[in-house]
């Protein structure tokens, strides 16, 4: 398996735009998760799905950000419009099963996201 | 509220020597714990966890971890560092007594190796 991809790796983009992030979990993993990492935050986690039904997204920012889950294959975590404090590496993650019974997350490379 | 810390930003060490990365966590019920490492321009990846029995467990790439739950702590150690475990460490929990399944991540720790 290629891992979870996501899509673009960088993306500069100007205050006030619309910007999707994309991500493709791993084929069979039933829970996906949104990260976002900063320097003053650290990892925070946005929201995160089973099996395409959003659990928890208490830790999306405001109304500004949303995210989908269409089908078991693909979400997308979109910001708009965008603002430069929104600058940030935005991780997509997987697992089978949870965590709490030992499932490993798997996690793509990032976004880079630099809001200018 | 639930927490993690990792009271260090930084731990520099030398070849050879043994590393120590401290974590601590505040959380309500039994914890399940976790130490996931982080190279340059890459995702996280798992190292290790603790999720009941043996307080010592041992993971990737020879690291171990010590439930201490008097201390609530879960130190990451190994006896001998390389180079090439220079990276971003971090810690993370998930509280025992919630129904949830997302872990919640320190801020991380940056080891460096030095030769």
């Amino acid at each position: 398996d290629a891992g979870v991809i996501q899509s673009p790796r960088h993306e500069v983009t100007e205050m006030g735009q619309e910007v999707t992030l994309r991500c493709k979990p791993i084929s069979g993993h039933d829970y996906l998760f949104w990260y976002r990492q900063t320097m003053m935050r650290g990892l925070e986690l946005l929201i995160y799905f089973n099996n395409n039904v959003p659990i928890d997204d208490s830790g999306m920012p405001e109304d500004r950000f949303s995210a989908k889950m269409p089908n078991a294959s693909f979400s997308t975590l979109k910001i708009q419009p965008s603002e430069p404090r929104d600058s940030a590496v935005y991780f997509c993650a997987s697992s089978l099963g949870q965590a709490r019974f030992g499932e490993k997350l798997f996690f793509g490379s990032g976004t880079q996201l630099s809001v200018l | 509220a639930q927490s993690v810390a990792q009271p260090e930003d930084q731990v520099n060490v030398a070849e050879g020597n043994p590393l120590t990365v401290k974590c601590t966590y505040s959380v309500s019920g039994n914890p399940y714990l976790f130490w996931y490492v982080q190279y340059p321009n890459r995702g996280l990846q798992f190292l290790l966890k603790y999720i009941t029995g043996d307080n010592l467990v041992k993971g990737s790439y020879g690291f171990e971890a010590e439930f201490n739950k008097s201390q609530t702590s879960f130190h990451l150690k190994k006896p001998s560092a390389l180079v090439s475990d220079s990276a971003l460490y971090f810690c993370a929990v998930i509280p025992g007594d919630q129904a949830g399944t997302a872990l919640i991540f320190g801020k991380g720790t940056t080891l460096s190796v030095s030769s």
